[in-house]
């Protein structure tokens, strides 16, 4: 099983300020076929299911701000939220969505606004 | 617009029976791949099913395979769930989940709870 790794686990930041979630997985997510890594970004707020707002490792889903942006390729990958709103408040995951099942998750960083 | 509608989920004893429904619309049902994923009450995302667009192949978690069964009727625009020999760690929201690439739509969730 591809094993996903997120850190960190939790964090508080102020309105503005600018958010790094870092992922790492245990095999390289890269398939050279298609040249193209295959890690998801998710964001799930309170009480809602999870949203989709990055595939491909950096491709944003129809709608998501510009402000989340996706990097990374091999087996480290970045979620960064650029100017941090209060509508942001939510949990995030990665996953891998490589041909490889099980499909796996990292285990979620939640984001607190000051 | 896309839709995901979720059912059947409830309080049940341990090593009873229960299945899930999920109700897809506003786009071609048979043409995609579908997943069941589970969240457990204030833990994080797990795969648990994968049915190929024409039920071709089907793919289980560990934690699930043997136990639950995953079918669909593309007639019916329809995913369904069953679970046996259900557990107490089997509670959680199961949302149904459409592919790719990502997991771009997923439904509201319906809840099971396994507990005497």
């Amino acid at each position: 099983d591809i094993v996903m790794t997120q850190s960190p686990s939790s964090l508080a930041v102020s309105a503005g300020e600018t958010v790094t979630i870092n992922c790492k997985s245990s095999q390289s997510l890269f398939w050279s076929g298609s040249q193209m890594n295959y890690l998801a970004w998710y964001q799930q707020k309170p009480g809602q299911s999870p949203k989709l707002l990055i595939y491909y490792a950096s491709t944003r889903q129809s709608g998501v701000p510009d402000r989340f942006i996706g990097s990374g390729s091999g087996t480290d990958f970045t979620l960064t939220i650029s100017g941090v709103q209060a509508e942001d408040l939510a949990v995030y995951y990665c996953q891998h969505h490589y041909d490889s099942l099980p499909l796996t998750f990292g285990s979620g960083t939640k984001l607190e606004i000051k | 617009e896309v839709q995901l509608v979720e059912s059947g989920g409830g309080l049940v004893q341990p090593g009873s029976s229960l299945k899930l429904s999920c109700v897809a619309s506003g786009f071609t049902f048979s043409s995609y791949n579908m997943h069941w994923i589970r969240q457990a009450p204030k833990k994080g995302l797990e795969w648990i099913a994968l049915i190929y667009y024409d039920s071709s192949n089907k793919y289980y978690a560990d934690s699930v395979k043997g136990r639950f069964t995953i079918s669909r009727d593309n007639s019916k625009n329809t995913l369904y769930l069953e679970m046996n020999s259900l557990r107490s760690e089997d509670t959680a929201m199961y949302y149904c989940a459409r592919n790719y690439p990502g997991i771009p739509y997923w439904g509201q969730g319906t809840l099971v709870t396994v507990s005497s």
